[in-house]
């Protein structure tokens, strides 16, 4: 079963303005992890955030910031002031188990394009 | 600081043919991990590995093999090549208190 659910198969911003990414996650672990990804067309994987499930503030990473909603299993990518080289494909992935390791599962992407 | 190193970055493969995706990783990470990226589906795990002489099944490991014999190493073995295996291939690592995950640069795989 998906664990990992991105609704958003593309979407188009302007540049300067700010984009919202949803992510929507399962798990019935009590500790987990979800992390954002950027892949630009050059194809490699770049880490953008992590958040905690038992962190208590929205983790924050310049211009990204992670919009995280426990009861609703939300955890939301935020990017600020878009720039052209914001134009990627965008991962959103949870690790979920209580031992240090984790299954790392993927969403299917978004794919954003920034519009001068 | 060479990271997660991938090898090659690009084959072509006839059905039936076997070979091996390399991974080889300088950071000292006991956790290794392979991925595939198929259009549509994101990432998806086919093996992973929680130390030289430990590994384990991820979501998708049928039609491929791995082996750890040292930190360093975890190639991806593909038996006998499918069209259905035509994917970009991504080699993971990680250390078990760091919650990032490294990849390396991928490798394009056509299977004809």
């Amino acid at each position: 079963a998906q664990k990992i659910t991105q609704t958003q198969p593309g979407m188009f911003v302007q540049e300067k303005e700010a984009v919202t990414l949803d992510c929507t996650y399962d798990t019935s672990d009590p500790s987990y992890g979800l992390f954002w990804y950027k892949q630009p067309s050059s194809g490699e994987m770049i880490f953008l955030i992590y958040q905690g499930s038992y962190d208590q503030q929205n983790a924050t990473e310049g211009r990204y910031s992670l919009n995280f909603q426990k009861a609703r299993k939300s955890a939301n990518l935020v990017i600020s002031a878009s720039q052209l080289g914001d134009s990627a494909m965008y991962f959103c992935a949870m690790r979920d188990g209580t031992d240090s390791w984790g299954k790392f599962q993927f969403g299917a992407g978004t794919q954003v394009v920034v519009t001068p | 600081n060479a990271g997660v190193t991938q090898t090659p970055k690009f084959q072509v493969l006839k059905t039936g043919q076997s070979m091996t995706l390399q991974c080889a990783q300088d950071m000292n990470h006991e956790y290794m991990s392979w991925y595939r990226q198929d259009p549509g589906m994101g990432l998806r795990l086919i093996h992973y590995s929680v130390g030289a002489g430990i590994t384990d099944q991820g979501e998708v490991p049928n039609g491929y093999n791995v082996s750890r014999s040292t930190t360093e190493d975890f190639p991806l073995r593909l038996l006998s090549a499918a069209p259905s295996q035509t994917s970009v291939y991504f080699c993971a690592s990680r250390e078990p208190n760091n919650e990032k995950l490294f990849f390396g640069s991928g490798t394009q795989l056509s299977v004809l």
